[in-house]
């Protein structure tokens, strides 16, 4: 079973549009939860994660997400999209069983202008 | 400074050959990760080291063999290479195997088996 879901492989939105990308995870157990960004040709980095503490969690580059135990979700959000956000984005999830440690299969953000 | 860094960037080869690829971290993390991301970006793990010790290893074929020197670095070795083995491989590492740690990625190596 899948640990992690994103929902839409790719996303298009206009500059200065609200960015919703959508990530579900599947555990009885609230896990930890984490978005990253890969940039063309690059390394994954660290948007923001979650980790049992606050339920908003605000990353970097304006992008915050809600961790919603009663959906199972860690929506990630930006209110106003810029070119430079159009990237890969991963929604990751750790502490589901053992030591392991899944990524969903990302969304692709594409930023008209 | 790069903070994780990956030897080679490219990597073009026949099947049937052995290459390695090098990784080394200068953030004094303890845990250090391989993962391979697919041509449709689905990235999985592969290895997981933590102090020099093999903490996660994945189903993944023996001819892929990590080695860890000291806990700055963690190599890959790869065996009688195959088509399928083409993808782009990253090496992680973080400052401990706890799970709520973030993970430092290097910027990749891309893999061509030919």
């Amino acid at each position: 079973a899948q640990s992690v879901t994103q929902l839409g492989s790719h996303v298009s939105v206009s500059e200065g549009a609200l960015v919703l990308l959508r990530c579900n995870y599947s555990s009885s157990v609230p896990p930890y939860l984490f978005w990253y960004v890969q940039y063309p040709n690059q390394g994954l980095q660290l948007l923001l994660k979650y980790t049992s503490a606050a339920t908003l969690v605000k990353g970097i580059n304006g992008f915050e997400a809600e961790f919603k135990k009663s959906e199972t979700s860690f929506h990630l959000t930006k209110p106003s999209a810029h070119m430079s956000d159009a990237a890969e984005y991963f929604c990751a999830v750790s502490g589901l069983t053992g030591n392991q440690f899944y990524f969903g299969t990302g969304t692709s953000l594409t930023v008209i202008p | 400074d790069t903070a994780v860094s990956q030897t080679p960037k490219y990597l073009v080869t026949q099947m049937g050959n052995d290459k390695s690829i090098k990784c080394e971290q200068n953030l004094g993390h303890d845990t250090m990760y391989w993962y391979k991301q697919d041509s449709k970006k689905f990235l999985k793990i592969m290895f997981s080291y933590n102090n020099k010790e093999l903490i996660i290893n994945e189903t993944v074929p023996n001819r892929f063999s990590p080695k860890s020197p000291d806990k700055a670095h963690l190599n890959l070795h790869i065996n009688s290479l195959e088509l399928g083995d083409s993808a782009v491989y990253f090496c992680a590492s973080s400052g401990t195997p706890a799970l709520e740690e973030t993970q430092y990625f290097g910027p990749g190596t891309r893999l061509l088996v030919l």
